[in-house]
Protein backbone atom coordinates (compact mmCIF):
# COMPACT_ATOMS: atom_id res chain seq x y z
CA UNK A 1 0.00 0.00 0.00
CA UNK A 2 1.38 3.41 -1.10
CA UNK A 3 0.79 6.46 1.75
CA UNK A 4 2.75 8.19 4.20
CA UNK A 5 3.79 7.21 7.67
CA UNK A 6 4.37 9.27 10.48
CA UNK A 7 6.00 7.90 14.11
CA UNK A 8 5.41 8.75 16.89
CA UNK A 9 1.92 9.01 16.93
CA UNK A 10 2.38 10.76 20.39
CA UNK A 11 5.35 12.25 21.78
CA UNK A 12 5.95 14.45 24.89
CA UNK A 13 9.48 16.59 25.67
CA UNK A 14 10.52 17.85 28.17
CA UNK A 15 11.65 21.56 28.48
CA UNK A 16 15.03 22.54 26.64
CA UNK A 17 14.60 19.01 24.91
CA UNK A 18 15.30 18.11 21.59
CA UNK A 19 13.27 15.86 19.72
CA UNK A 20 12.60 14.33 15.72
CA UNK A 21 9.35 13.18 14.01
CA UNK A 22 9.56 10.86 11.61
CA UNK A 23 7.99 10.93 8.23
CA UNK A 24 8.35 8.18 5.10
CA UNK A 25 6.65 8.22 2.04
CA UNK A 26 6.20 5.04 -0.50
CA UNK A 27 4.44 7.84 -3.60
CA UNK A 28 7.51 8.40 -4.76
CA UNK A 29 6.57 12.14 -4.53
CA UNK A 30 9.18 14.75 -4.80
CA UNK A 31 7.82 17.36 -2.35
CA UNK A 32 7.32 16.69 1.27
CA UNK A 33 5.98 19.11 3.38
CA UNK A 34 5.58 19.91 7.26
CA UNK A 35 2.51 21.27 8.83
CA UNK A 36 1.53 22.99 12.53
CA UNK A 37 -2.13 23.02 13.42
CA UNK A 38 -3.06 24.10 17.11
CA UNK A 39 -6.34 23.46 18.43
CA UNK A 40 -9.14 24.82 16.23
CA UNK A 41 -6.87 25.91 13.55
CA UNK A 42 -5.89 25.97 10.49
CA UNK A 43 -2.25 24.54 8.96
CA UNK A 44 0.51 26.68 9.11
CA UNK A 45 3.66 25.70 7.34
CA UNK A 46 6.96 24.70 8.80
CA UNK A 47 9.31 23.71 6.07
CA UNK A 48 8.87 22.12 2.55
CA UNK A 49 11.31 20.17 -0.48
CA UNK A 50 10.81 20.19 -3.82
CA UNK A 51 14.09 17.62 -3.47
CA UNK A 52 16.28 15.93 -2.12
CA UNK A 53 19.02 18.05 -0.30
CA UNK A 54 16.99 21.05 -0.69
CA UNK A 55 14.67 22.58 1.46
CA UNK A 56 12.86 25.78 2.24
CA UNK A 57 11.22 27.57 5.09
CA UNK A 58 7.74 28.11 5.76
CA UNK A 59 5.97 31.00 7.54
CA UNK A 60 7.03 29.55 11.34
CA UNK A 61 10.47 27.91 10.82
CA UNK A 62 12.22 28.92 13.87
CA UNK A 63 12.93 26.60 16.42
CA UNK A 64 12.16 23.71 13.75
CA UNK A 65 15.08 22.33 12.36
CA UNK A 66 14.53 19.66 8.97
CA UNK A 67 16.94 17.33 6.92
CA UNK A 68 15.37 15.71 3.21
CA UNK A 69 18.70 13.18 2.41
CA UNK A 70 16.49 10.60 0.63
CA UNK A 71 13.54 11.07 -1.63
CA UNK A 72 11.39 8.89 0.85
CA UNK A 73 12.21 11.33 4.59
CA UNK A 74 11.43 14.41 5.69
CA UNK A 75 12.69 14.41 9.32
CA UNK A 76 11.34 16.90 11.75
CA UNK A 77 13.15 18.31 14.65
CA UNK A 78 12.03 20.31 17.29
CA UNK A 79 14.31 22.10 18.71
CA UNK A 80 14.50 23.68 22.17
CA UNK A 81 14.82 26.87 20.56
CA UNK A 82 10.90 26.62 19.92
CA UNK A 83 9.07 27.88 22.97
CA UNK A 84 5.60 26.69 22.63
CA UNK A 85 5.92 23.18 20.70
CA UNK A 86 2.48 21.51 21.71
CA UNK A 87 0.83 20.90 18.57
CA UNK A 88 -0.35 18.63 16.40
CA UNK A 89 2.35 17.87 13.25
CA UNK A 90 1.07 16.98 9.97
CA UNK A 91 3.50 15.45 7.24
CA UNK A 92 2.54 15.97 3.70
CA UNK A 93 3.91 14.83 0.23
CA UNK A 94 3.01 15.76 -3.49
CA UNK A 95 3.72 15.59 -7.11
CA UNK A 96 6.20 18.76 -7.43
CA UNK A 97 6.31 19.08 -11.46
CA UNK A 98 6.93 22.70 -13.15
CA UNK A 99 3.13 23.21 -13.45
CA UNK A 100 2.68 23.74 -10.19
CA UNK A 101 1.65 21.92 -6.47
CA UNK A 102 -0.64 19.37 -7.04
CA UNK A 103 -2.86 17.78 -4.30
CA UNK A 104 -1.13 16.87 -1.08
CA UNK A 105 -1.54 13.80 0.79
CA UNK A 106 -1.05 14.01 4.30
CA UNK A 107 0.11 11.54 6.65
CA UNK A 108 -1.94 10.49 10.79
CA UNK A 109 0.25 12.81 12.49
CA UNK A 110 2.36 13.22 15.43
CA UNK A 111 0.56 14.73 18.87
CA UNK A 112 3.53 16.90 20.55
CA UNK A 113 2.97 17.49 23.87
CA UNK A 114 5.68 19.62 26.14
CA UNK A 115 6.06 18.02 29.96
CA UNK B 1 -1.06 39.49 2.18
CA UNK B 2 -2.46 36.42 0.60
CA UNK B 3 -5.51 35.70 2.37
CA UNK B 4 -7.91 32.59 2.22
CA UNK B 5 -10.99 33.32 4.52
CA UNK B 6 -13.86 30.87 5.41
CA UNK B 7 -17.21 30.77 6.51
CA UNK B 8 -19.12 29.95 8.35
CA UNK B 9 -15.88 28.78 10.91
CA UNK B 10 -18.72 26.77 12.69
CA UNK B 11 -22.09 25.66 11.05
CA UNK B 12 -24.36 23.20 13.51
CA UNK B 13 -27.56 21.90 11.26
CA UNK B 14 -29.66 19.34 11.28
CA UNK B 15 -30.09 16.20 8.83
CA UNK B 16 -32.12 16.58 5.91
CA UNK B 17 -30.90 20.25 5.24
CA UNK B 18 -28.97 22.08 2.77
CA UNK B 19 -26.17 23.91 3.11
CA UNK B 20 -23.24 25.94 1.40
CA UNK B 21 -19.40 26.94 3.23
CA UNK B 22 -17.43 29.68 1.11
CA UNK B 23 -14.25 30.10 0.52
CA UNK B 24 -13.03 33.85 -0.29
CA UNK B 25 -9.21 34.14 -1.84
CA UNK B 26 -7.21 37.37 -2.14
CA UNK B 27 -4.67 36.02 -5.16
CA UNK B 28 -5.13 35.30 -8.18
CA UNK B 29 -4.93 31.07 -8.58
CA UNK B 30 -6.43 28.32 -10.81
CA UNK B 31 -5.66 25.63 -8.43
CA UNK B 32 -8.51 25.23 -5.38
CA UNK B 33 -8.58 21.93 -2.73
CA UNK B 34 -11.24 21.21 -0.46
CA UNK B 35 -9.91 19.03 2.54
CA UNK B 36 -11.79 16.72 5.00
CA UNK B 37 -10.76 16.47 8.62
CA UNK B 38 -12.10 14.38 11.61
CA UNK B 39 -11.28 15.33 15.27
CA UNK B 40 -8.34 14.46 16.32
CA UNK B 41 -7.20 12.78 12.74
CA UNK B 42 -5.44 13.92 9.93
CA UNK B 43 -6.92 15.52 6.35
CA UNK B 44 -8.61 13.63 3.65
CA UNK B 45 -8.59 15.20 0.23
CA UNK B 46 -11.81 15.37 -1.43
CA UNK B 47 -11.88 18.15 -4.44
CA UNK B 48 -8.88 20.01 -6.66
CA UNK B 49 -10.42 22.48 -8.79
CA UNK B 50 -8.39 23.62 -11.69
CA UNK B 51 -10.21 26.10 -14.09
CA UNK B 52 -12.44 29.13 -13.73
CA UNK B 53 -16.37 27.47 -13.90
CA UNK B 54 -15.11 23.82 -12.90
CA UNK B 55 -17.30 21.97 -10.61
CA UNK B 56 -16.77 18.48 -8.84
CA UNK B 57 -19.15 16.27 -6.74
CA UNK B 58 -19.15 13.19 -4.47
CA UNK B 59 -22.08 12.37 -2.81
CA UNK B 60 -23.42 14.66 -1.43
CA UNK B 61 -21.43 17.19 -1.82
CA UNK B 62 -20.23 19.82 -4.20
CA UNK B 63 -17.41 22.11 -4.95
CA UNK B 64 -17.68 25.03 -7.32
CA UNK B 65 -14.99 27.28 -8.69
CA UNK B 66 -15.35 30.97 -9.92
CA UNK B 67 -11.61 32.12 -10.61
CA UNK B 68 -12.84 35.79 -11.36
CA UNK B 69 -14.81 36.30 -8.37
CA UNK B 70 -11.73 34.58 -6.22
CA UNK B 71 -14.40 32.34 -4.68
CA UNK B 72 -15.00 28.28 -4.01
CA UNK B 73 -18.43 27.47 -2.44
CA UNK B 74 -19.27 23.66 -0.51
CA UNK B 75 -22.48 22.28 -1.17
CA UNK B 76 -24.09 20.08 1.11
CA UNK B 77 -27.06 18.23 -0.17
CA UNK B 78 -29.45 16.60 2.55
CA UNK B 79 -27.00 16.26 5.50
CA UNK B 80 -25.82 13.47 7.64
CA UNK B 81 -24.61 13.12 10.73
CA UNK B 82 -21.63 11.37 8.53
CA UNK B 83 -20.40 14.34 7.02
CA UNK B 84 -19.64 16.48 10.63
CA UNK B 85 -16.55 17.08 10.11
CA UNK B 86 -13.69 20.26 9.96
CA UNK B 87 -13.51 21.28 6.07
CA UNK B 88 -10.84 23.67 4.67
CA UNK B 89 -10.07 24.95 1.33
CA UNK B 90 -6.40 25.77 0.12
CA UNK B 91 -5.39 27.91 -2.73
CA UNK B 92 -1.76 27.64 -4.82
CA UNK B 93 -1.06 30.93 -5.85
CA UNK B 94 -0.11 30.87 -9.22
CA UNK B 95 4.12 30.23 -9.43
CA UNK B 96 4.28 28.67 -6.19
CA UNK B 97 4.73 25.22 -4.00
CA UNK B 98 3.28 26.58 -1.21
CA UNK B 99 -0.66 26.56 -0.37
CA UNK B 100 -2.65 28.73 1.45
CA UNK B 101 -5.11 27.46 4.01
CA UNK B 102 -8.51 29.04 5.02
CA UNK B 103 -8.88 28.23 9.09
CA UNK B 104 -11.38 25.42 8.53
CA UNK B 105 -15.23 25.56 8.79
CA UNK B 106 -16.01 22.92 11.93
CA UNK B 107 -19.47 21.04 10.86
CA UNK B 108 -22.07 19.59 13.03
CA UNK B 109 -24.84 17.53 11.68
CA UNK B 110 -27.24 17.05 14.44
CA UNK B 111 -29.89 13.85 13.69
Amino acid sequence: DGGITQSPKYLFRKEGQNVTLSCEQNLNHDAMYWYRQDPGQGLRLIYYSQIVNDFQKGDIAEGYSVSREKKESFPLTVTSAQKNPTAFYLCASSMALLAGPYTQYFGPGTRLTVL
Amino acid sequence: ELKVEQNPLFLSMQEGKNYTIYCNYSTTSDRLYWYRQDPGKSLESLFVLLSNGAVKQEGRLMASLDTKARLSTLHITAAVHDLSATYFCAVAPDSNYQLIWGAGTKLIIKP
